[in-house]
């Protein structure tokens, strides 16, 4: 059974870097046969997708994030990691690993439980 | 990149069916057979519920349905139960966008 646990600050200054790992567990993330991103989600707002990685190092990014995305895996960790630069309050937001088996696309069946990360001085 | 539309909220007595709607375009829903939708419970992470349309997952109960007509796809619960108190998500890829993935905005199911 795959499960996904994100870690990281939950605290974020304006205009600084917001970073946040997700440990991969019961699968390995540079399996062919899936797709790993990140998810967002406001407080009190809908979901978002930021962006998304496949083991062969292809990335997807959200335009809506104005290039302000980075993902990233380490086979070795067997993690998943997320760089979002030049934050601001818009940017806070329940932070979800996700991931998708390519046989079925879009559909996300592995979600971690979510961290919160807050963008305030 | 749009949002599906979702109506905002829904609400049933235990027992009745009801239906929640996802309207997107040809460059999504219309289209395409890759509409999942998620239930998300207060202060926990998405489930998916149906995929492909009109697909469920292993463990998922049956009385969970996904259907589409044109731009709109749908789903349906039947049997309501308090359990399915939850917000719902829609998803579909989408043809319109550098970004091939969009979600609705959620609608809020409010078993009365």
């Amino acid at each position: 059974q795959v499960q996904l646990r994100e870690s990281g600050p939950g605290l974020v200054r304006p205009s600084e870097t917001l970073s946040l790992t997700c440990t991969v567990s019961g699968g390995s993330i540079s399996h062919v046969d899936y797709f790993w991103g990140w998810i967002r989600q406001p407080p009190g707002k809908g979901l978002e997708w930021v962006g998304y990685i496949y083991y062969s190092g292809s990335t997807y990014y959200n335009p809506s994030l104005r290039s302000r995305a980075s993902i990233s895996v380490d086979t070795f960790q067997n993690q998943l990691s997320l760089e979002l630069i030049s934050v601001t309050a818009a940017d806070t937001a329940v932070y979800y690993c996700a991931g998708y088996i390519i046989t079925t696309p879009g559909a996300v069946d592995y979600w971690g439980q979510g961290t919160l990360v807050t963008v305030s001085s | 990149q749009s949002a599906l539309t979702q109506p905002a909220s829904v609400s049933g007595s235990p027992g009745q069916s009801i239906t929640i709607s996802c309207t997107g375009t040809s460059s999504d829903v219309g289209d395409y057979n890759y509409v999942s939708w998620y239930q998300q419970r207060p202060g926990k992470a998405p489930r998916l519920i149906i995929y492909d349309v009109t697909k469920r997952p292993s463990g998922v109960s049956d009385r969970f349905s996904g259907s589409k007509s044109g731009n709109t796809a749908s789903l349906t619960i039947s049997g309501l139960q308090t359990e399915d108190d939850a917000d719902y998500y829609c998803s579909s890829y989408t043809s319109a966008s550098s970004f091939i993935w969009v979600f609705g905005g959620g609608t809020k199911v409010t078993v009365l």
